[in-house]
This record gives structure tokens, C-alpha cells and sequence, in this order.
């Protein structure tokens, strides 16, 4: 079976807090990518981030960082210095070589000022 | 286009009617993805296409909904008869190389059909 589960649904944080969005994955495959999206309160979802499963290296772009651990099938998202416009859902999406996709069921993040 | 773009972006319908949702991938992307969005819910996959074909039709909840893509580019998903439980924002996602899921999907900004 393939999964994504956000056992967060609902976060708030305060500005300028950092905050870590959780992502586990269940999948048999050896080769796979994991994603995460930004839904904005417009609807639209941004691409993030694209990691593939053979290549453990964290990445970090400004504020964001990604922490892909294959040991806990993690693949945890943190905010650094939280702002307002970083309110938003967040989801991880799990694709196979099949070109098939999953997606957790989100986590919204509200960042209050 | 510059991105993903779907029509309309709203669309009120009266149960039983038959519903037309469009979209119009990135210039060049071979593969497209069809995805449906209940309130407060993730994204439920409906169908993606693979050029004008279909490989992987398994997300349709019902007969009632088709798909079609044609010249490799534009996508129309049809609901026929449409329920309230259809109501939801319908999302339009397409990828550069159709086959290789490390394609990232790029999304259009959906369509909220509501069934009154």
C-alpha cells in the first residue's frame, strides 16, 4: 500500500516562531518521490520541493528546509522565522514510477502575527 | 500559457445537469492529471492522461464521470448528472515527460463546481 499521513491537521504559530510540518510515507517501492505543495488561501497549489527516494541529502532554500529520512519514512518540512504570508495548507504527495500520486490530507498552517 | 489554466473557475449547477470542466496544460507537457478536492479534504486523484490516453482511469467514482484529452493538450472532464455530492474544487495538474513520475506536477488554480 502507498500512503501519506499529516498527522497534523491544524497549526498555529506566532510570527517569527519556527515550525516543522510532519510527513510520513508508506510505500514498497525502492524508487519514488516525494513532493510538497503550498495551497495559499487563493486555492492554487506551488510546487516546493521534488526529492527522490535515492538521494537523502536535506535541502534548505531561504527559510524552508526538508528532512527526508528514509530509516522513518519521514520526510518532515520546517519553517524558520515564520511570516504571515506562510499561512497556507501544506501538502506532501508521495509519486511512483507509475506515475501515480499520492497526497496526505494537508496541514494548515496559520501564522499569527 | 505561462501555467496551468482551467475553466471555468466557478460553476453553479442544478442536480441532474451534466457539467463540462476544462483544462489547458503547460505548452509542451506531455502528461496530465486530474484530481478532485473536497472542503477541507486532500487531493483525491480522478485520472491522468499519458499524451491522448488514459493508462490509469482507477480514481473516476462513477460512470458518471469521463475524461478526454485530445491532440495532446486540452482536457475536458465530464461529470454527467451531476450529484451534491460532486461538489468540490476539480484541480488540473500536467507534467513535462509523460511515464517518469519524477515530473514534478504543476497545478492550475481548479474549478469549484457546486451542485445546488
Amino acid at each position: 500500500a502507498q500512503k501519506v499521513t499529516q498527522a497534523q491537521t491544524e497549526i498555529s504559530v506566532v510570527e517569527k516562531e519556527d515550525v516543522t510540518l510532519d510527513c510520513v510515507y508508506e510505500t514498497r517501492d525502492t524508487t519514488y518521490y516525494l513532493f510538497w505543495y503550498k495551497q495559499p488561501p487563493s486555492g492554487e497549489l506551488v510546487f516546493l520541493i521534488r526529492r527522490n527516494s535515492f538521494d537523502e541529502q536535506n535541502e534548505i532554500s531561504g527559510r524552508y528546509s526538508w528532512n527526508f529520512q528514509k530509516s522513518t519514512s519521514s520526510f518532515n518540512f520546517t519553517i524558520t522565522a515564520s511570516q504571515v504570508v506562510d499561512s497556507a495548507v501544506y501538502f506532501c504527495a508521495l509519486g511512483n514510477t507509475g506515475n501515480q500520486f499520492y497526497f496526505g490530507t494537508g496541514t494548515s498552517l496559520t501564522v499569527i502575527p | 500559457g505561462a501555467g496551468v489554466s482551467q475553466s471555468p473557475s466557478n460553476k453553479v449547477t442544478e442536480k441532474g445537469k451534466d457539467v463540462e470542466l476544462r483544462c489547458d496544460p503547460i505548452s509542451g507537457h506531455t502528461a496530465l492529471y486530474w484530481y478532485r478536492q473536497s472542503l477541507g479534504q486532500g487531493l483525491e486523484f480522478l485520472i491522468y492522461f499519458q499524451g491522448n490516453s488514459a493508462p490509469d482511469k482507477s480514481g473516476l467514482p462513477s460512470d458518471r464521470f469521463s475524461a478526454e484529452r485530445t491532440g495532446g493538450s486540452v482536457s475536458t472532464l465530464t461529470i454527467q448528472r451531476t450529484q451534491q455530492e460532486d461538489s468540490a474544487v476539480y484541480l488540473c495538474a500536467s507534467s513535462w515527460v509523460a511515464g517518469y513520475s519524477t515530473d514534478t506536477q504543476y497545478f492550475g488554480p481548479g474549478t469549484r463546481l457546486t451542485v445546488l
